[in-house]
């Protein structure tokens, strides 16, 4: 597709389940970014993938988050053992993950996101 | 993390009127991005401004960057009520690889 595409788009779950959540980046896109937001606020960096490096897995909550990225595509981002509190729109992006100086200088495109509540 | 603090947290205008919103930040950059979020919606990226430039403008926006305040400001020159929407800051620290850390946003209201 053109764009980033996110599923599902909406996942109502019972608390101690587990969840999967899809993105599909852009094609040709070779970094991918997982941020979370919670209601009314902004947004929180859970994890991103660049290439065939290690993801950067600094801003994940909790060992009850995991994420993969298959073949430099698709990636899922697995939340075992709902909480409440995981409650959120859990948003992806994607990059052409050009860089200069150490940093990115390209734009991201995210996806319309997914949103999770966990009863 | 989050680095930047956007200001306000809400703004409510009048269509025609301009609209100010600002951006702080604690490190050193390479770039600062704006995006914009409608309600329910992804994030859109509206413009980049790299840290040895002081101010762009794209169409109705124009972004203004002060390295040495470590602050950035977006304005938007006579809104319409579909400029609605969450505006967010995000910056790209420098060595920090391919991280894009963002605020949490000034909502925008633009009543007709």
């Amino acid at each position: 597709g053109a764009g980033v595409s996110q599923s599902p788009s909406n996942k109502v779950t019972e608390k101690g389940k587990d969840v999967e959540l899809r993105c599909d980046p852009i094609s040709g896109h070779t970094a991918l970014y997982w941020y979370r937001q919670s209601l009314g606020q902004g947004l929180e960096f859970l994890i991103y993938f660049q290439g065939n490096s290690a993801p950067d897995k600094s801003g994940l909550p909790s060992d009850r988050f995991s994420a993969e990225r298959t073949g430099g595509s698709v990636s899922t981002l697995t939340i075992q053992r709902t909480q409440q509190e995981d409650s959120a729109v859990y948003l992806c992006a994607s990059s052409s993950a050009r860089t200069s100086g150490g940093a990115l200088t390209g734009e991201l495109f995210f996806g319309e996101g997914s949103r999770l509540t966990v009863l | 993390s989050q680095q930047g603090e956007e200001d306000p947290q809400a703004l409510s205008i009048q269509e025609g009127e301009n609209a100010t919103m600002n951006c702080s930040y604690k490190t050193s950059i390479n770039n600062l991005q704006w995006y914009r979020q409608n309600s329910g919606r992804g994030l859109v990226h509206l413009i980049l401004i790299r840290s040895n430039e002081r101010e762009k403008h794209s169409g109705r926006l124009r972004v203004t960057l002060d390295t040495s305040k470590k602050s950035s400001s977006l304005l938007i020159t006579a809104s319409r009520a579909a400029d609605t929407a969450s505006y967010f800051c995000a910056t790209a620290e420098k060595n920090s690889g391919y991280a894009l850390n963002f605020g949490k946003g000034t909502s925008l209201l633009v009543t007709p």
